[in-house]
């Protein structure tokens, strides 16, 4: 079984500031990770995946994530927040193997304020 | 590329009334495609598996019967909610395998409905 925990349902920060969005996961074997961002009313759009290969992995929109096995984690963190930014983020873990579903997090909401 | 879109964006009905949600793989073929639901700020819960060819697989708690799935062609799945009831107004969202990409899981997300039922 796999899950995924996301650690603040809401966080706000300042334009400028160091965005980290908190995630750890939980699977029987080697996962997959990824980031998505959802802006209202739209689907999700991928911001970035952890494969097996670099444990820093680099998205779009400068977020990046490090996946960290002996902290089971995967937190996502762009050093300097912009106005765009502010959306629903979701975490989510899926077992290696073609057939393995998703699963999600309950999501993050970031606020970005002036 | 891996471009999915759903039609409609939204839809309003009647109580009582059927609604059919299409989501197409608009630049490749999938042989596996998702079915979400998503409540106001909840995260996205998957409904169903769609396999081309072949009758989708439910996650527990769904039911069949209520949400009928086709996935007929390698490029559309559709989602039917018969016998629609307010409580099934929701945001439904679906998502595609693209086979060429085999390896990492990666699924590509279409753009939502929006279902409200009066």
């Amino acid at each position: 079984a796999q899950s995924v925990t996301q650690l603040g349902s809401h966080v706000s920060v300042s334009e400028g500031a160091l965005v980290l969005l908190r995630c750890n996961y939980s699977s029987s074997v080697p996962p997959y990770l990824f980031w998505y961002v959802q802006y209202p009313n739209q689907g999700l759009q991928l911001l970035l995946k952890y494969t097996s290969a670099a444990t820093l992995v680099k998205g779009i929109n400068g977020f990046e994530a490090e996946f960290k096995k002996s902290e089971t984690s995967f937190h996502l963190t762009k050093p300097s927040a912009h106005m765009s930014d502010a959306a629903e983020y979701f975490c989510a873990v899926s077992e290696t193997g073609t057939a393995s579903k998703l699963t999600f997090g309950t999501g993050t909401r970031l606020q970005v304020t002036l | 590329g891996a471009v999915v879109s759903q039609h409609p964006s939204w839809v309003i009905c009647k109580s009582g009334t059927s609604v059919k949600i299409e989501c197409r793989s608009l630049d490749f073929q999938a042989t596996t495609m998702f079915w979400y639901r998503q409540f106001p700020k909840q995260s996205l819960m998957l409904m169903a598996t769609s396999n081309e060819g072949s009758k989708a697989t439910y996650e527990q708690g769904v039911e069949k019967d209520k949400f009928l799935i086709n996935h007929a062609s390698l490029t559309l799945s559709t989602l039917t909610v018969t016998s629609a009831h307010p409580e099934d107004s929701s945001f439904y969202i679906c998502s595609a395998r693209d086979p060429r990409l085999a390896g990492n899981n990666e699924q590509f997300f279409g753009p939502g409905t929006r279902l409200t039922v009066l």
